[in-house]
C-alpha cells in the first residue's frame, strides 16, 4: 500500500493563478481531509469529505474548492491564488463508522509558495 | 470560544531524562484525545489514543495521560532518545462531530 499520496512535492505560484492540488488514498477510506500548516503553527483544516460525493467546509475554506468523484481521490482547488495561500498542505484520511475511531493518515505534503 | 494549547516554546531535553508535554483544552466535551508525531518536511504519524474515559495509556516508552476535569492531557517520552526529537501535535474529536482539531504542536529536542 502507498497510502496517502500528493502531487506536486513543491509548486510556486504567481498571484491570481490557480492550480489543483491532487490526493489519493488506497486504502479504501470513507473520510479525507485537507488541511494547511502555516510555519510554527498547527494543521487548521479546509475542507473534508465523508464519503464520495459528499464534501463540507472545515475551518479556512474561503478561497479553496474541493471534489470526491471517487474514494480514492480528493482533488483541492486554488482558483485565485494569494500569498495569505503560502503554506503546506496536508492530505489526510480515515475510516470512520460509528463507534470506531478515527486515525487519520497523512500525505508527505505540498509546499506552495504564491508571489 | 474553543481553545487547545500545547506549549509552543521548545523543549530541549537531555538524552535518557523524561520529556513531558501539555496539552490543555477549553470549552471542548471530547470523546477522545490524539497524540501525532511531526518530523521536519513530513507528514503526522499516529501515535497514541486515549478516551474521555480512560485516566493512562502506554506505548512502549510512551505514556499518555487524560484528565477531563483539568481539561488536559499530559504526554510522556521516558528514557528519551534523540531519534524522539520531532514536532508532537495533540488533537481532540468532539462527542458530537468527526473532524478533528488540532493544536500548534510542542518540538522536543534530545541532546545525547
Amino acid at each position: 500500500n502507498a497510502g496517502v499520496t500528493q502531487t506536486p512535492k513543491f509548486r510556486i505560484l504567481k498571484i491570481g493563478q490557480s492550480m489543483t492540488l491532487q490526493c489519493t488514498q488506497d486504502m479504501n477510506h470513507n473520510y479525507m481531509y485537507w488541511y494547511r500548516q502555516d510555519p510554527g503553527m498547527g494543521l487548521k483544516l479546509i475542507y473534508y469529505s465523508v464519503g464520495a460525493g459528499i464534501t463540507d467546509k472545515g475551518e479556512v475554506p474561503n478561497g479553496y474548492n474541493v471534489s470526491r468523484s471517487t474514494t480514492e481521490d480528493f482533488p483541492l482547488r486554488l482558483e485565485l491564488a494569494a500569498p495569505s495561500q503560502t503554506s503546506v498542505y496536508f492530505c489526510a484520511s480515515s475510516f470512520q463508522v460509528a463507534g470506531i475511531t478515527d486515525t487519520q493518515y497523512f500525505g508527505p505534503g505540498t509546499r506552495l509558495t504564491v508571489l | 470560544s474553543q481553545k487547545i494549547e500545547q506549549n509552543s516554546e521548545a523543549l530541549n531535553i537531555q538524552e535518557g531524562k523524561t520529556a513531558t508535554l501539555t496539552c490543555n483544552y477549553t470549552n471542548y466535551s471530547p470523546a477522545y484525545l490524539q497524540w501525532y508525531r511531526q518530523d521536519p518536511g513530513r507528514g503526522p504519524v499516529f501515535l497514541l489514543l486515549i478516551r474521555e474515559n480512560e485516566k493512562e495509556k502506554r506505548k512502549e516508552r510512551l505514556k499518555v495521560t487524560f484528565d477531563t476535569t483539568l481539561k488536559q492531557s499530559l504526554f510522556h517520552i521516558t528514557a528519551s532518545q534523540p531519534a524522539d526529537s520531532a514536532t508532537y501535535l495533540c488533537a481532540l474529536r468532539k462527542a458530537a462531530g468527526n473532524k478533528l482539531t488540532f493544536g500548534g504542536g510542542t518540538r522536543v529536542l534530545v541532546k545525547p
